[in-house]
């Protein structure tokens, strides 16, 4: 089955950027998505079809596509960005990558 | 702004049916794609299956022999029926929704916890 890897971790001071990394053979072919979850709450989607931003996210997340890895980009880091974050894409059913925490120095 | 809610039991012993529902307000029920996803305590999500209200299905190979979600447009609900379940069912369960089939999760409700124990 189709399966997106991301790192368990990513740790960074604040101010600085942080890069998360998706990797899946379909995402040449398929968009991808990305989710915020804090503790105790709800995934909040941040990015959509691989670069597009929600309303109400702020500018500083971003996202890109090369090949088979789609990367999520928060530049200058707040502490209020410490949370997992997820990335999904789809070939005939949904699939969720295992989860990145991103931890702020 | 489509707002979810999950209902239901938070118990449910081994070999039984997790039933849950959930409800849809601030949105229409034919205008969305209606998903559950699960989360393990302390680990990933998990996209179990979602229904179109026409009543069109979509569920996760690894689940979909023990899943059935079906819509109530009526009631503006739609539910979700685990059957056979053993300990690794134990999660949040989260009814969700997106504008379309297999792309973003646009909407998520608050999530419930199910525990799947004697």
């Amino acid at each position: 089955s189709y399966e997106l890897t991301q790192p368990p971790s990513v740790s960074v001071s604040p101010g600085q950027t942080a890069r998360i990394t998706c990797s899946g053979d379909a995402l040449p072919k398929q968009y991808a998505y990305w989710y915020q979850q804090k503790p105790g709450q709800a995934p909040v989607l941040v990015i959509y079809k691989d670069s597009e931003r929600p309303s109400g996210i702020p500018e500083r997340f971003s996202g890109s596509s090369s090949g088979t890895t789609v990367t999520l980009t928060i530049s200058g880091v707040q502490a209020e960005d410490e949370a997992d974050y997820y990335c999904q894409s789809a070939d005939s059913s949904v699939v969720f990558g295992g989860g990145t925490k991103l931890t702020v120095l | 702004q489509v707002q979810l809610q999950e209902s239901g039991p938070g118990l449910v012993k081994p070999s039984e049916t997790l039933s849950l529902t959930c409800t849809v307000s601030g949105g229409s029920i034919s205008s969305y794609y209606w998903s559950w996803i699960r989360q393990p305590p302390g680990k990933g999500l998990e996209w179990i299956g979602y229904i179109y209200y026409s009543g069109s299905t979509n569920y996760n190979p690894s689940l979909k022999s023990r899943v059935t979600i079906s819509v109530d447009t009526s009631k503006n609900q739609f539910s979700l029926k685990l059957s056979s379940v053993t300990a690794a069912d134990t999660a949040v369960y989260y009814c969700a929704a997106g504008h379309e089939a297999l792309t973003a999760i646009d909407y998520w409700g608050q999530g419930t916890l199910v525990t799947v124990s004697s």
